[in-house]
């Protein structure tokens, strides 16, 4: 099946300081997610982004869609310790019909030193 | 926050035992999702469904079934529960197929 590369796997960084993840894939995707999960609850949308080379921003996140359709990066700037939490890509095909399966990255991990 | 509701949110049970998961929405979406979380794997779809009565398999379907009987809600069943299958389980839904989905809290579940 699709593989997602999502890295770093964990940061370690200050409060105030910009923070960036990104994800690969050996497959193109028509839409690119970005979701963060806390301790105890689902993972909640924070970014979708639908078209190559597209850039969009929520707050102090930004994420991209790749050129190539092939990744997407998030960026974090002047990180707060409520940023903490697991963060994770999730692709999305072209499917067709019924299938329009997400693959999800297996999450970068951040934690922010007040 | 997405009308998605969970039950149980926790349950232990013993090795064998059949085991139901109720995921309940109340946004009329038409797609519903049951996803898997394990340490190291990340979120694997077990089943889906795309209308009432309209289910499909995902990567990691084996030893599960899903009933959707009406719109907002979407059963897990595990038939005879294994140890393996001890897990947090996480419901999405979404109103159309190419629309980001949207997660409940999850259920964690022990198989002892």
């Amino acid at each position: 099946g699709q593989q997602l590369n999502q890295s770093p796997q964990s940061m370690f960084i200050q409060e105030g300081e910009d923070v960036s993840m990104n994800c690969t894939s050996s497959s193109i995707f028509n839409t690119w997610l970005w979701y963060k999960q806390d301790p105890g609850e689902g993972p909640v949308l924070l970014i979708a982004l639908y078209k190559a080379g597209e850039l969009t921003s929520n707050g102090r996140l930004t994420a991209q869609f790749g050129i190539t359709r092939k990744d997407s990066f998030l960026n974090i700037s002047a990180s707060i310790p409520s940023d903490v939490g697991i963060y994770f890509c999730a692709g999305q095909g072209e499917g067709g019909g019924s299938n329009y399966k997400l693959t999800f990255g297996k999450g970068t991990l951040l934690t922010v030193n007040p | 926050d997405a009308g998605i509701t969970q039950s149980p949110r926790h349950k232990v049970t013993e090795t064998g035992t059949p085991v139901t998961l109720r995921c309940h929405q109340t946004e009329n979406h038409r797609y519903m999702y049951w996803y898997r979380q394990d340490p190291g794997h990340g979120l694997r779809l077990i089943h889906y469904s795309y209308g009432v009565k309209d289910t499909d398999k995902g990567e990691v379907s084996d030893g599960y079934s899903v009933s959707r009987s009406k719109t907002e809600d979407f059963l897990l069943t595990l038939e005879s529960a294994t140890s393996s299958q001890t897990s947090v389980y996480f419901c999405a839904i979404s109103g159309r197929g190419n629309q980001p989905q949207h997660f409940g809290d999850g259920t964690r579940l022990s198989i002892l």
